[in-house]
């Protein structure tokens, strides 16, 4: 089976822009969860979809969002970007059916805002 | 809240054994480890469910101290493959979401 991908890899921004990344996970995972990985903080769950809603959210503001698609495709946003927002952006995919399933993570997009 | 790795970094020289810790302030439901080397995705360890089971494979073990709501990663005889950052998961129940420590940096040199 191919892996969890993730598109694009790399994303050069300015503040105030805003950007969409997206995330394909494993065929037949239905779970997709995003994470924030910056140096000093480590990985920061962002939300957790399962069968396009959403299951869980972390302490993120507003600018942050997603959504899954009914193929369980995954997209996360963020508006009006801010220098902080710089981060490897990581998604991860499980089948979804018991919370004590593996998760698979993907490549990551690595985002600067300039 | 976000599980305390401790040690932040740890340098070991091939065949030394080492020994990684997390924390929780809450009930855990699973105990999930991963290990990212530089540049790559994280890469699943292990996971380990209440009911204070250990498990391992190869060198690498680890144990879940559900009452102290702890877990500790082992990682014994080092190989210079081992290095790279450990992160500790936790789910608090079945449907709170996988939540990570900040991560422990592992070097082994030769």
């Amino acid at each position: 089976k191919a892996g969890v991908t993730q598109t694009p890899r790399y994303l050069i921004k300015t503040r105030g822009q805003q950007v969409t990344l997206s995330c394909s996970p494993i065929s037949g995972h239905r779970s997709v969860s995003w994470y924030q990985q910056t140096p000093g903080q480590g990985l920061q769950f962002l939300f957790e979809y399962f069968s396009e809603t959403q299951r869980n959210k972390g302490n993120f503001p507003g600018r942050f969002s997603g959504r899954q698609f009914s193929n369980s495709r995954s997209e996360m946003n963020v508006s009006t970007l801010e220098l902080g927002d710089s981060a490897l952006y990581l998604c991860a995919s499980s089948p979804g059916r018991k919370s004590q399933e593996t998760q698979y993570f993907g490549p990551g997009t690595r985002l600067l805002v300039l | 809240q976000q599980p305390v790795q401790s040690p932040q970094a740890v340098i070991l020289r091939e065949g030394e054994d080492a020994v990684i810790n997390c924390s929780s302030s809450k009930a855990l439901y699973s105990v999930h480890w991963y290990r990212q080397k530089h540049g790559e995705a994280p890469i699943f360890l292990m996971i380990l469910l209440k009911g204070g089971e250990q498990k391992g494979h190869d060198k690498i073990s680890a144990s879940f101290n559900e009452k102290k709501q702890q877990s500790s990663l082992y990682l014994t005889a080092s190989q210079l493959s081992y290095s790279g950052t450990y992160f500790c998961g936790f789910r608090n129940s079945g449907n709170t979401p996988l939540v990570f420590g900040k991560g422990t940096r592992l070097s082994v040199i030769a």
